[in-house]
């Protein structure tokens, strides 16, 4: 079965400071690992995603994310927080990327205020 | 272009009654997925489609909970004598299959906030 753990279940930095979202996986297969963030009344939108690739993921608004198998983890980093970067960020898991649906499997989800 | 729309956008209902939740998902895209979403939670998923049947069911809770999606687009949740348990943020996905078999992102609507009273 396949699992996704997000460590900290709100996180607060200042503006300009350096953003850590941490996601931790479990899985007897390679997954695919995906961070969604959601605004307040808001779908869940794709921030970045990691299907076998490069290692190191780049996505939208300065974000990107590390795989990192040995330690089972896929933490989600911004050197400069915006204020506009406050959300809830979920983190999320997929067994088969290919003809399999591809169902996420969420964590609990992390929320990032931003003090100016 | 349109994204993934779902009506209404919050439903409130009496325990034991019957409710639907509407998706249509982005235009062209084969695979449609329900999520539900609890209150401090991440979603789980419910049931997932491509095309019209429902190639993965495994999330849906109970028997109470169904849904279709009669021509391959748009789908329908529903559930029956709706208990307060029920109450949550259906989210409703969609995302394309390419030729080769891979599926690309999903994409979100805003979801449904279901309130049982």
């Amino acid at each position: 079965a396949q699992s996704v753990t997000q460590l900290g279940s709100h996180v607060s930095v200042s503006e300009g400071a350096l953003v850590l979202l941490r996601c931790n996986y479990s899985s007897s297969v390679p997954p695919y690992l995906f961070w969604y963030v959601q605004y307040p009344n808001q779908g869940l939108q794709l921030l970045l995603k990691y299907t076998s690739a490069a290692t190191l993921v780049k996505g939208i608004n300065g974000f990107e994310a590390e795989f990192k198998k040995s330690e089972t983890s896929f933490h989600l980093t911004k050197p400069s927080a915006h204020m506009s970067d406050a959300a809830e960020y979920f983190c999320a898991v997929s067994r088969f990327y290919y003809n399999q649906g591809g169902k996420l499997i969420f964590g609990q989800g992390t929320e990032l205020s931003v003090k100016p | 272009g349109a994204g993934v729309s779902q009506t209404p956008s919050n439903k409130v209902t009496e325990k034991g009654k019957y409710v639907e939740l509407r998706c249509d998902p982005i235009s062209g895209h084969t695979a449609l997925y329900w999520y539900r979403q609890s209150l401090g939670q991440g979603p789980e998923f419910l049931i997932y489609f491509q095309g019209t049947g429902a190639a993965d069911d495994s999330g849906l809770p109970n028997d109470r909970f169904f849904a279709v999606r009669p021509e391959g687009s748009v789908s329908t949740l529903k559930i029956q004598r709706t208990e307060r348990g029920d109450s949550a943020v259906y989210l409703c996905a969609s995302s394309l299959k390419t030729s080769g078999g891979a599926y690309n992102e999903q994409f979100f609507g805003p979801g449904t906030r279901l309130t049982v009273l």
